[in-house]
């Protein structure tokens, strides 16, 4: 079944301690971004990457790393993770043709 | 800022069409329309998009005027469950993806 997987759907850390969310998707898809979706303020485009070793910022970078070592996975790196950073995150991806982005289940975090 | 204008929300009878409108003034020559939908909290799951003809799918039509500048997503028969928020998106395919989405509309299907 084609579709972006991500990992954990939930976690709660502590501030400061280092966290990777994963996500992996088996279409063979150059694109791929995250999100970060709150209450009030919508899905806002935290990284993307339109293919192999190639990323780039969205609205909401600060805070977060990326990668792109291999086409299927784009992980999220929070180095040193804060309150400000509890939310709802969503991996996407989609094919360079420009059809639509098929989005993971979603990974709520909470950092105390 | 998102390049598009939704209204908050809208209801719609169960088993009627819903004809969700999208207002994208400033859309340039080569930007595609998007809809996605979200139900709850999962993710957003696409729905359909086109350039300037109008387009169709088994979810939905897409109905874009001759200027561009607007659009309506055309569920057919809406169900409960096509309860979610719908989002309406501009993006050039192929350039950077730098997707903004707006803050959607919230339908809710009457039963």
């Amino acid at each position: 079944e084609a579709q972006v997987t991500q990992n954990p759907r939930y976690l709660i850390t502590v501030t400061g301690k280092k966290l990777t969310v994963t996500c992996s998707q088996n279409m063979n898809h150059e694109y791929m971004s995250w999100y970060r979706q709150d209450p009030g303020l919508g899905l806002r485009q935290i990284y993307y990457s339109m293919n192999v070793e190639v990323t780039d910022k969205g609205d909401v970078p600060e805070g977060y790393k990326v990668s792109r070592k291999e086409k299927r996975n784009f992980p999220l790196i929070l180095e040193s993770p804060s309150p400000n950073q509890t939310s709802l995150y969503f991996c996407a991806s989609s094919s360079a043709v420009g059809y639509g982005y098929t989005f993971g289940s979603g990974t709520r975090l909470t950092v105390v | 800022d998102a390049k598009t204008t939704q209204p908050t929300s809208m209801d719609c009878a169960e088993g009627r069409a819903a004809n969700l409108p999208c207002n994208h003034s400033t859309i340039s020559g080569n930007e595609y329309v998007y809809w996605y939908r979200q139900i709850h909290s999962q993710g957003p799951q696409y729905i359909i998009h086109g350039l300037k003809n109008n387009e169709t799918n088994e979810m939905a039509s897409l109905i874009i005027t001759e200027d561009r500048k607007s659009s309506t997503l055309i569920l057919p028969h809406a169900t409960l469950r096509d309860t979610a928020v719908y989002y309406c998106i501009v993006r050039v395919p192929h350039r950077d993806d730098k997707i903004i989405f707006g803050k959607g509309t919230r339908l809710h299907i009457l039963p």
